[in-house]
């Protein structure tokens, strides 16, 4: 079956602009968690969805929203972008809660200049 | 407040045995993963612990004290292309909260 798949894979925007990804979970799966890694911080916690609802979200300005479709495929945006938001942002999926076992999908490469 | 540590580098060489240790402080416990990252891709799943003891998969082994809020990552027979990092994660009562250590790069040398 196919993974976690995120899209694009690579990005480069300027300050100012916003900005938004999309991952889409593996097929049954229905929670979708997005984390943003950087050299320095390691993986932060943005965001838990289920069933098109924010369950969980982390210490991450408004800047940064997410949403859930009703095929479990998910988005996030992050508006008005700044130096530090460049990192490797990644999705991952489960079945119902992430402690069944996340599937990473490849992460998107965000680079604001 | 949820904390996570573990080392940040350790260095082993290539046949040895090597172990990551991870302690945790969170407000609720679910279970303890590893997680395994090559340079730039995405983690992948090693292990779950979620009652005391050891859990042993192949050369990967997983132990977990829940008294003692500590873990550590077994890998033996070490191979050049388990040079990576390794993440330890904790989830909370619910299963939903994940926190993520900050990883222990782990380079194999030959």
């Amino acid at each position: 079956k196919a993974g976690v798949t995120q899209t694009p894979r690579y990005l480069i925007k300027t300050r100012g602009q916003q900005v938004t990804l999309s991952c889409s979970p593996i097929s049954g799966h229905r929670s979708v968690s997005w984390y943003q890694q950087t050299p320095g911080q390691g993986l932060q916690f943005l965001f838990e969805y289920f069933s098109e609802t924010q369950r969980n979200k982390g210490n991450f300005p408004g800047r940064f929203s997410g949403r859930q479709f009703s095929n479990s495929r998910s988005e996030m945006n992050v508006s008005t972008l700044e130096l530090g938001d460049s990192a490797l942002y990644l999705c991952a999926s489960s079945l119902a809660a992430p402690n069944y076992g996340y599937t990473f999908g490849s992460g998107t490469r965000l680079t604001v200049v | 407040g949820q904390n996570i540590d573990q080392p940040t580098e350790m260095t082993a060489t290539e046949g040895a045995i090597v172990q990551i240790n991870c302690t945790y402080q969170t407000s609720g416990f679910n279970g303890l993963f590893w997680y395994q990252q090559h340079a730039g891709e995405a983690p992948t799943f090693l292990s779950y612990n979620v009652l005391d003891g050891l859990e042993e998969k192949g050369r990967f082994s997983s132990f977990l004290s829940r008294s003692k809020g500590y873990s550590y990552l077994l890998l033996k027979e070490l191979q050049m292309k388990d040079s990576a990092s390794y993440l330890c994660a904790a989830s909370d009562n619910y299963g939903q909260n994940f926190v993520f250590g900050p990883g222990t790069r782990l380079s194999v040398l030959p």
